[in-house]
C-alpha cells in the first residue's frame, strides 16, 4: 500500500533562517507531488506541484522554492524565512490518472 | 482558471441537526470534485468523491451530488455526530495533463451535544 511521510511534525525558526521540509512517498511510482500552506484560520493554499523530477510549478511568489530530486521525494526549502511563513505544511501526493490526493500528517511551522 | 468556492464559516450545529455546505466550482471541461475533512492537527482525509456529471459521493452518511448544471457539489448530512466537529475542504481536479488539484478555503463545522 502507498504511505506518505512528512517531517518534521513541527518546528520552531527565527526569522531568517534556513527552511527544508522533507515528504517522501512509498509503494507508487511517478506521483504527482504537492506543498500546500495552511495559514491559521484559512484554506489550503497551493505553493508547488510537480509531475516528475525536476519538472516543478510554482503557484505564488514568494520567499519558498521546492526541490525534487528524487521522483518520490518532495523538499520545500527558504534560503531566509519570514515571519509571514508560519502555518501549517501540507504535503500530497496523487497518482497521474487518479484526482483523488493523499496527505501527509502536515509540519506546523512557527518562525519567530 | 479553475476555482473552488465554498460556504464560509464557521458552522456550528447542534448534534443531530441536518447539515449542508455549499461547494461550487469553476473549471472548463468535466473535472473531478471531493471533499476531504481535517480533523485537528491533522492533515487531509479523503471523504467522498464524484468523477462525472450526476454522480453521488457518500460516505459516513455525508452525501455530495455532481451537479454540472448548477456547477455545485454540496455536502450534506441528515443527522450530525459531535464527532463530525472539524474543517471540511471541497476540491476538484482533472485526470489528465498536469492534474492540479485546487481547493476551497475550508468550512470549520462544531457540532454540540
Amino acid at each position: 500500500s502507498q504511505t506518505i511521510h512528512q517531517w518534521p511534525a513541527t518546528l520552531v525558526q527565527p526569522v531568517g533562517s534556513p527552511l527544508s521540509l522533507e515528504c517522501t512517498v512509498e509503494g507508487t511510482s511517478n506521483p504527482n507531488l504537492y506543498w500546500y500552506r495552511q495559514a491559521a484560520g484559512r484554506g489550503l493554499q497551493l505553493l508547488f506541484y510537480s509531475i516528475g523530477i525536476d519538472q516543478i510549478s510554482s503557484e505564488v511568489p514568494q520567499n519558498l522554492s521546492a526541490s525534487r530530486p528524487q521522483d518520490r521525494q518532495f523538499i520545500l526549502s527558504s534560503k531566509k524565512l519570514l515571519l509571514s511563513d508560519s502555518g501549517f505544511y501540507l504535503c500530497a501526493w496523487s497518482t497521474p490518472m487518479n484526482t483523488e490526493a493523499f496527505f501527509g500528517q502536515g509540519t506546523r511551522l512557527t518562525v519567530v | 482558471g479553475d476555482s473552488v468556492t465554498q460556504m464560509e464559516g464557521p458552522v456550528t450545529l447542534s448534534e443531530e441537526a441536518f447539515l449542508t455546505i455549499n461547494c461550487t466550482y469553476t473549471a472548463t471541461g468535466y473535472p473531478s470534485l471531493f471533499w476531504y475533512v481535517q480533523y485537528p492537527g491533522e492533515g487531509l482525509q479523503l471523504l467522498l468523491k464524484a468523477t462525472k456529471a450526476d454522480d453521488k459521493g457518500s460516505n459516513k452518511g455525508f452525501e455530495a451530488t455532481y451537479r454540472k448544471e448548477t456547477t455545485s457539489f454540496h455536502l450534506e448530512k441528515g443527522s450530525v455526530q459531535v464527532s463530525d466537529s472539524a474543517v471540511y475542504f471541497c476540491g476538484m481536479g482533472r485526470p489528465q495533463g498536469a492534474q492540479k488539484l485546487v481547493f476551497g478555503q475550508g468550512t470549520r463545522l462544531t457540532i454540540n451535544p
